[in-house]
């Protein structure tokens, strides 16, 4: 079954406007982290912003922000204000366990954002 | 610059060929990792090294042969290929113990095509 599941293979959306990118997970662990990564085309993954499930506050790093709705074990990536730079691949991924070393990623959402 | 560095970045081999891959992270981080990333799949978790002892095959097959000498090199040896296994090789390292987060560090990768 599989643990991380993005459903938008691909979004386009207005420049400046507000995005959201969807994840939902997988786990029976009370322990986990939830991360988000941004794969332009030129290949390389970016880490953009961590989630852990013992944490009350939804997660922020400038323009992202994380929804995370444990009941839901959903984990919707937020960004304000999109621009240009911002196309890419994004992946959801999940760390299970404390201290865990197994990470593994949903299929990703192709982002596309328009002038 | 994010501190691991992959070599080489482009692979064209035949399928009766070896070679290796090269992983270098100077992070200082106990934990590696190698995934495949193909056209239209999620990033498939491949091997995971942690404290040089590794804690994760992910049903690879024997062609492919992961080595870790110590915490800060990882290698991909590379036997008769089959043409599928032409992809994007993502090497990642990620420190798992204590208060941190454990985020993937990633190289550029190693673009392999198997003729």
């Amino acid at each position: 079954a599989q643990k991380i599941t993005q459903t938008q293979p691909g979004m386009f959306v207005q420049e400046k406007e507000a995005v959201t990118l969807d994840c939902t997970y997988d786990t029976s662990d009370q322990s986990y982290g939830l991360f988000w990564y941004k794969q332009p085309s030129s290949g390389e993954m970016i880490f953009l912003i961590y989630q852990g499930s013992y944490d009350e506050q939804n997660a922020t790093e400038g323009r992202y922000s994380l929804n995370f709705q444990k009941a839901r074990k959903s984990a919707n990536l937020v960004i304000s204000a999109s621009q240009l730079g911002d196309s890419a691949m994004y992946f959801c991924a999940m760390r299970e366990g404390r201290g865990d070393d197994k990470i593994i990623f949903g299929k990703g959402t192709r982002l596309h954002i328009l002038p | 610059e994010t501190g691991v560095t992959q070599t080489p970045r482009h692979l064209v081999m035949g399928m009766t060929n070896k070679k290796s891959l090269k992983c270098e992270q100077h992070l200082g981080h106990n934990a590696m990792y190698w995934y495949k990333q193909s056209a239209k799949k999620p990033l498939e978790l491949m091997f995971v090294y942690n404290f040089k002892e590794q804690t994760e095959n992910n049903s690879v097959p024997s062609r492919f042969s992961p080595e870790c000498p110590n915490s800060s090199h990882l290698f991909l040896h590379l036997h008769t290929l089959q043409p599928e296994d032409s992809a994007l090789y993502l090497c990642a390292s990620s420190q798992v113990l204590g208060a941190n987060t454990g985020e993937l560090f990633f190289g550029e990768g190693s673009r392999l095509t198997v003729l």
